[in-house]
Parts: structure tokens; sequence; C-alpha cells
């Protein structure tokens, strides 16, 4: 059981947009630590996606856009496209644990 | 550009140990916090040590602590990761992970290609 829960899947259509929730707690999220979002795609390893809730490396299309309320935090993915056919990690500090948690991780069917 | 590799995975029977290792190219190792985050097959992920860049602080996830240490070698731009009293259960990938910070937060990245740990007998 993870500490940040994320739904085990979401699905949309080419060109439609999807949105992937991440919950936490008062000891990491709603402590008002910041969220990172990571990709994976089938068989590699995870990739940077968006970090301090909200920033996009530079590469990553402006189709995702991460957000947070609370003690959620949420990816936002427009124009959704074959290639977003991946997993995806929510990941945040934990005052509790003292150290770095994740997401259970999403599966996006495109 | 930045590259992190991961070596030392391989077939590891239960109660054995190993050491893995990785190796950073195309930037100072020793001016970043290193993690180490594993995978079990077909689950998610799991971070488990982190260790600052002078080795002043370290920090373990509750399920590894006292079984598994971060080490690392500035001189030779590597992080380390020794494993020991291994069960079924630390069969994953293990990624190494640098972690960036700025603005009062931070984030990991790059991340290494993995390298695989499998406990069997």
């Amino acid at each position: 059981q993870s500490v940040l829960t994320q739904p085990p899947s979401v699905s949309g259509a080419p060109g439609q947009r999807v949105t992937i929730s991440c919950t936490g707690s008062s000891s990491n999220i709603g402590a008002g630590y910041d969220v990172q979002w990571y990709q994976q795609l089938p068989e590699t390893a995870p990739r940077l996606l968006i970090h301090a809730n909200t920033k996009r490396p530079s590469g990553v299309p402006d189709r995702f856009a991460g957000s947070n309320s609370g003690t959620s935090a949420f990816l936002a993915i427009t124009g959704l496209q074959v290639e977003d056919e991946a997993d995806y990690y929510c990941q945040c500090h934990d005052t509790s644990l003292n150290g770095w948690v994740f997401g259970g991780g999403t599966k996006l069917t495109v | 550009e930045e590259q992190l590799v991961e070596s030392g995975g391989g077939l590891v029977s239960p109660g054995g140990s190993l050491r893995l290792s990785c190796a950073a190219s195309g930037f100072s190792l020793s001016r970043y916090t290193m993690n180490w985050v594993r995978q079990p097959p077909g689950k998610g992920l799991e971070w488990l040590a982190s260790i600052s860049g002078s080795s002043t602080n370290l920090h373990y996830a509750d399920s590894v602590k006292g079984r598994f240490t971060i080490s690392r070698d500035n001189a030779k731009n590597s992080l380390y990761l020794r494993l020991r009293s291994l069960t079924g259960a630390d069969t994953a990938v293990y990624y190494c992970a640098r972690e960036r910070a700025g603005g009062g937060t931070a984030w990991f990245d790059p991340w290494g290609q993995g390298t695989l740990v499998t406990v069997s007998s």
C-alpha cells in the first residue's frame, strides 16, 4: 500500500484529455512539500515529467501540466497521443517517514 | 551528456549479499545528493536510500534499514548500494538517481537504466 494513492489505470482516445490524481496526507503533500511526476515508458527507466508541482523540464511538451490542491496533486495530459502510453508516478517528501514516497503508479492507455 | 549507469545486479541466493554500483558521467557526483530506488517486477517504484554529497547525511526506507548500506566514492564518481540478508521480496530492478535541488524543492533527474537483482535458490 503506497503512501501516495493513484488510480491504477486511466484511458482516453487520441486527442482527448485525461487527469491522474495523487492523494497524500498532512505529512507529505498537505504539509506543503512539492510533488514530482515521472513517466515510465515500457521497459525503460522513469523520466522526470514535472517537478515542483507545475514545472516542466525542457523537452517536455506543454500538453503535460501539474497542479495541486490540499493533500492532492494532479497531472493533466491534453491532446493525448499514442506515444503517451506509459506508467505515471507521483513523488513527494514525507516528513513522518523522513524520506521520499512514490504513488503506486497509473497506467495510461491511449 | 549527463548519465548514470548501474551495474552489479544478478542472481543471488536467499540470505546472500550483493554490491551494486552506479557510475556517473558528464557531471561531478560530489555536488549532488544521490538516491537508490527499486521496482519489483510488474510493480511500482520504492525509494530505498539517499546520501548527501559529502556522505554526511544518510537516509533509509524502513524496509531496508539495517540490511542495505548506501555509500559513494566521489573520486571515482561512483555510488554504491550494499545489499545483505536478501529475500525474494528484494527481487527488483534497482535504479540510481541524482537528486537536483532548487527553490526549496528537489527532484530526481537523471535516472540510470537500472540493474536487475534476482533472489532465488
